[in-house]
């Protein structure tokens, strides 16, 4: 089946600075999306992105499905933002299976 | 996602109670989930129905009991659980297309907040 990696695998930002999260996934996909799971464990969408770009507010994803990445931009964070941010993926033949990858977890710092 | 609704919230539970989870979606959609997510990994799916119907169990020992009383309910029916049990289940729901099943579909999954489950 298909493999979702991601890194970092921890980050710690200032409030306010950038960041870049990485997936890789391993073969073709038909869903892909992107989770922020809060210290609640509240596991939010943040995009649906098998291909292209999406922004909302200060988040934005591209995902190139030829080359096999997706990324996830955080532009001027806050403390809110932390928690763990997972990637998830469903392959082509098997695409009511979401594989989610380790996950990235943020803390912002004040 | 608040549009996939989970009850209850929190739930402990000796090894020989029997205790259900509810999850609740009013999108239309015909697939719904169970994932189930220990502390510090990542949500794993557990089962699928489609149309009302089991369509894939992911080798789930039979303590866990899946049940989809219709097109908007989902439950989980538990019993004789292990400690290791212990962990957050998740619901999630997503638009399909029409069977057969396993079916090609390219639309995301909507989760809920989750049922936070003890064994003792």
């Amino acid at each position: 089946g298909i493999q979702v990696e991601q890194s970092p695998p921890d980050l710690i930002l200032q409030e306010g600075a950038n960041s870049t999260l990485r997936c890789n996934f391993s073969d073709s996909v038909n869903n892909l999306q992107w989770f922020h799971q809060n210290p609640w464990g509240q596991l939010i969408n943040l995009f649906y992105i098998p291909s292209g770009t999406k922004q909302n507010g200060r988040l934005s994803a591209t995902t190139v499905a030829t080359e096999r990445y997706s990324l996830l931009y955080i532009s001027s964070s806050q403390t809110t933002d932390s928690g763990v941010y997972f990637c998830a993926s469903a392959g082509m033949d098997s695409s009511y299976k979401l594989i989610f990858g380790s996950g990235t977890r943020l803390l912002v710092r004040p | 996602d608040t549009e996939v609704t989970q009850t209850p919230k929190h739930l402990v539970m000796g090894m020989t109670n029997k205790k259900s989870l509810k999850c609740e979606q009013h999108m239309g959609h015909r697939a719904m989930y169970w994932y189930k997510q220990k502390a510090k990994k990542p949500p794993e799916l557990m089962f699928v129905y489609s149309y009302e119907k089991l369509s894939i169990n992911e080798s789930v020992p039979s303590r866990f009991s899946p049940e989809c009383p219709n097109s908007s309910l989902l439950n989980l029916h538990l019993h004789a659980l292990q400690p290791e049990d212990s962990a957050l289940y998740l619901c999630a729901s997503s638009q399909t297309k029409t069977a057969p099943f396993p079916y090609n579909s390219n639309q995301p999954q909507h989760f809920g907040d989750g049922t936070r489950l003890s064994i003792l």
